[in-house]
């Protein structure tokens, strides 16, 4: 059984355009998390979200906003998307984890290429 | 600031052993981890550190001195399928991983 799955796993799309990422997790955690993986390969996270609270980081653009109909699923919506957000997109989860420091489970990533 | 800093690329033969070194600046701490990365793949865990000292998993040990803001991953009787990139990562609270710019590791017959 897949633990952290997202769809879709390619995603062609024109600038401009609004488009959404789905994640899933079946290992109970309660924490997610959406990171960005740029083409040097740079991991840098976007958002978290544990259970009852969105922790947002500040140098991502509101264009982008998650969306966690429940603790299983955290949704990734693009507006408006742009050249420079042309990158991998991971899912993550893992336990209940305010310090950051408990294992992380990965997503297979949503390759997002923006023409 | 933040920062981790690692080296961008080690080479190594098969059978040997090998060192990646990390070395971070971060405004909270609350231990090292060490992620794998094979080439189209997920980040996958490998190791964490919460005191300092030395962790061992199978090959894989990782080590930590929080004195100097250091630690490294070691990876010993290297096999091919360990070419990969490999990320020091530390939790900085409020659920936070910030990832280090990662490692490439090419293991070589």
């Amino acid at each position: 059984d897949t633990a952290v799955s997202q769809t879709p796993k390619y995603l062609v799309t024109q600038m401009g355009n609004d488009k959404s990422i789905k994640c899933e997790q079946n290992l109970g955690h309660d924490t997610m998390y959406w990171y960005k993986q740029d083409s040097k390969k740079f991991l840098k996270i976007m958002f978290s979200y544990n259970n009852k609270e969105l922790i947002i980081n500040e140098t991502v653009p509101n264009r982008f906003s998650p969306k966690s109909p429940d603790k299983a699923h955290l949704n990734l919506h693009i507006n408006s998307l742009e050249l420079g957000d042309s990158a991998v997109y991971f899912c993550a989860s893992s336990q209940d984890n305010w310090a950051g420091d408990e294992t992380q489970y990965f997503g297979p990533g949503t390759r997002l290429l923006v023409l | 600031g933040q920062s981790l800093e690692q080296p961008s690329e080690v080479t190594a033969v098969e059978g040997a052993i090998v060192q990646i070194n990390c070395t971070y600046q971060t405004s909270g701490f609350y231990g090292l981890s060490w992620y794998q990365q094979h080439d189209g793949g997920a980040p996958t865990f490998l190791s964490y550190n919460g005191l300092d000292g030395l962790e061992e998993t199978g090959r894989f040990s990782s080590f930590l001195s929080r004195s100097d803001s250091y630690g490294y991953l070691l990876l010993q009787e290297l096999q091919m399928k360990d070419s990969a990139s490999y990320f020091c990562a530390v939790g900085t609270g409020a659920n936070n991983l910030f990832f280090g710019t990662g490692t490439r590791l090419t293991v070589i017959p």
